[in-house]
């Protein structure tokens, strides 16, 4: 298993341009999130998803959209980047209510770096 | 929103020591997690608490949830120098998407 694989690692944007992060995860998890690293604050959480075809908001969603059409991938879209998007995002993914050996666990990608100037 | 107060912010400590560090929320959790964090890697878990009072060790690390469910303690015996990295509690709820609130995280470095 892969786990959770993140795409692109590392993103240079300038400010309004647009695009799209990508997680997909192969351990059949049904519930899926999208985090934010800044420095000094820890993870907040943009996005998630508690199956496919649903998404919702967390605690930081402006300037952010997602999108759920598989089950595997979760998808974080930036329409107008702004330099206050610059930011690791990581994707995490978790059993959730459906069960599993440990259906509160969330298990992270490795992260991507977005740089918008 | 909910938050965690994680503390200390940094450690420098001599490898072979002891180290303890903590979270505190104004709000209940069912669920305490410890991750630590590689230098660009996401974070990796190292123990998960379920019960109120659980104390669960992992090799040299051991965790508490603690009795009133609004605080957890990590303690990492005997440090080594691969025990450097950003550890961070987190809590989570146990209903619906079973979202977790981070702690601003524990810098740890070593002097060999």
């Amino acid at each position: 298993n892969a786990g959770v694989t993140q795409t692109p690692k590392f993103r240079v944007l300038k400010t309004g341009q647009s695009m799209t992060l990508l997680c997909a995860q192969d351990m059949n998890h049904e519930y899926m999130y999208w985090y934010r690293q800044d420095p000094g604050m820890g993870l907040r959480l943009i996005h998630y998803s508690v199956g496919e075809g649903t998404t919702a908001k967390g605690e930081v969603p402006d300037g952010y959209n997602v999108s759920r059409l598989k089950k595997q991938n979760f998808l974080l879209g930036l329409e107008s980047a702004a330099p206050s998007q610059t930011s690791v995002y990581f994707c995490a993914s978790s059993y959730g209510l459906a069960g599993g050996p440990e259906p509160r666990t969330q298990y992270f990608g490795p992260g991507t770096r977005l740089l918008v100037l | 929103g909910q938050q965690l107060n994680q503390s200390p912010q940094s450690m420098f400590i001599q490898e072979g020591e002891d180290v303890s560090m903590n979270c505190t929320s104004s709000s209940i959790f069912n669920t305490w997690l410890w991750y630590k964090q590689d230098p660009g890697e996401g974070p990796v878990l190292l123990i998960a608490l379920y019960k109120a009072g659980e104390l669960t060790s992992n090799g040299r690390l051991t965790a508490q949830f603690g009795i009133t469910r609004k605080d957890s303690f990590l303690n990492i015996s005997a440090s080594i120098p691969s025990d450097v990295g950003i550890y961070f509690c987190a809590g989570q709820g146990l209903q619906g998407a079973q979202k977790l609130v981070f702690g601003q995280g524990t810098r740890l470095t070593i002097n060999p």
